[in-house]
């Protein structure tokens, strides 16, 4: 069962642009939602995470915004660089300490 | 400080052999998980210690699998008769246990093939 959904499975943005990534979520007992980010032959990096008592959360270009009755989450990239090329999952997370389940990914390509 | 770091970073093998994979977690770091992942898709989680003990090893796909963290810091995931199908990139995390909301670090990953 996929408990997080993933979407769009591949993006292309033009530099300078914003890059938007969603998900949705089926479990209402998860209380915690990274975003990582992902280079070839890397593993996943820590991004931004967020918890559903608030409903955005703003770090630098990366903004997540949470909707908890529609079970939804999104990543925002502002000012999108080539270097940001790469591949983006979200999860979530039911309790403190416990398994991330992850999407599927989304593959973003931001072109010079 | 250090990341989380694991050996080897590739391992190729043959259709039933043993394998060993080793994690060596954050300095510090009381929670350890793996994950599996394949080509083109997200981690998938195998089993989680918190200390020495395996606090939830509900992901291992079968009995083939096994994982160990003896002495609370390194742990060994052990696949016995490996498949073709084990094919994947083992990623190994931790996480400090002693701050919400506990983070978990991913390390390099060890990517296996089983020929």
């Amino acid at each position: 069962q996929q408990q997080v959904k993933q979407s769009p499975q591949s993006l292309i943005v033009q530099k300078g642009g914003i890059s938007i990534i969603n998900c949705a979520y089926e479990n209402t007992a998860f209380d915690y939602f990274p975003w990582y980010q992902q280079f070839p032959g890397k593993g996943p990096a820590l991004l931004i995470a967020i918890r559903p008592d608030v409903s955005e959360k703003k770090e630098g270009r990366f903004t997540i915004s949470f909707n908890k009755s529609a079970k939804q989450f999104s990543l925002h990239i502002m000012d999108s660089q080539p270097g940001d090329s790469a591949t983006y999952f979200c999860a979530a997370r039911v309790t403190s300490g416990s398994r991330l389940t992850f999407g599927e990914g989304t593959q973003l390509t931001v072109n010079p | 400080g250090a990341g989380v770091s694991q050996t080897p970073s590739n391992k190729v093998t043959e259709k039933g052999k043993y394998v060993e994979l080793r994690c060596d977690p954050i300095s510090g770091h009381t929670a350890l998980y793996w994950y599996r992942q394949s080509l083109g898709q997200g981690p998938e989680f195998l089993i989680y210690f918190q200390g020495t003990g395996a606090a939830d090893d509900s992901g291992l796909p079968n009995d083939r699998f096994f994982a160990v963290r003896p002495e609370g810091s390194v742990s060994t995931l052990k696949i016995q008769r490996t498949e073709r199908g084990d094919s994947a990139v083992y990623l190994c995390a931790s996480s400090s246990g002693l701050a919400s909301p506990y983070e978990q670090y991913f390390g390099p990953g060890t990517r296996l093939t089983v020929t």
